[in-house]
């Protein structure tokens, strides 16, 4: 099945840092969504992509989805202690049976220091 | 309330027991889906309604897991003779419509199920 590969597992930064993460996957997919989840909730979408090379920001984050659309990463600028959490990139296929099913990454864990 | 309700948020039981998981979507989302998620570990699909119809049952782990959705509404997880492996926080999300394309799916905060 399709596999997402997630990078790094977790990071250790000081407050006012940015923060890159990336997925790549040994498939295509026609959407990469980004997600945080923080403890004892449910995945919060951060960002959704739905065209190879697109660009997008939703404040100090900023995500592309790539050319090959095999993988994708998430940019984190100006840390703040709130950003701590799980970060997970997923992608998905609407197409067939399988609409709307979600693959995901395995998440990486970010630590912010003030 | 206006976001994914799942009950319980906490679930203890005892290995061989059969556990009832319930999620309520956001009204008027016709599309519903289950995760599972172990510890340390990211989202595991197990299954996907349209309506009260499973078009997609891949993931579902063993025939000891079957799902349910009635009225459009509100979807159970049932797991039959509960197995350690069992244990992991069980997410569900629905989005208005199915696909990707503008219709994101929104999870609620997950059971988190225990088995001893």
């Amino acid at each position: 099945g399709q596999q997402l590969n997630q990078s790094p597992q977790s990071m250790f930064i000081q407050e006012g840092e940015d923060v890159s993460m990336n997925c790549t996957s040994s498939s295509i997919f026609n959407t990469w969504l980004w997600y945080k989840q923080d403890p004892g909730e449910g995945p919060v979408l951060l960002i959704a992509l739905y065209k190879a090379g697109e660009l997008t920001s939703n404040g100090r984050l900023t995500a592309q989805f790539g050319i090959t659309r095999k993988d994708s990463f998430l940019n984190i600028s100006a840390s703040i202690p709130s950003d701590v959490g799980i970060y997970f990139c997923a992608g998905l296929n609407a197409g067939g049976t399988s609409y709307g099913k979600l693959t995901f990454g395995q998440g990486t864990i970010l630590t912010v220091h003030p | 309330g206006a976001g994914v309700s799942q009950s319980p948020s906490n679930k203890v039981t005892e290995k061989g027991k059969d556990v009832e998981l319930r999620c309520d979507p956001i009204s008027g989302h016709t599309a519903l889906y289950w995760y599972r998620q172990s510890l340390g570990q990211g989202l595991e699909f197990l299954i996907y309604f349209q309506g009260n119809s499973a078009p997609d049952k891949s993931g579902l782990p063993s025939d000891r897991f079957s799902a349910e959705r009635t009225g459009g509404s509100v979807s159970t997880l049932t797991i039959q003779r509960t197995q350690q492996e069992d244990s992991a926080v069980y997410l569900c999300a629905s989005s208005l419509k199915p696909g990707g394309f503008g219709q994101p799916q929104h999870f609620g905060d997950g059971t988190r199920l225990s088995i001893l």
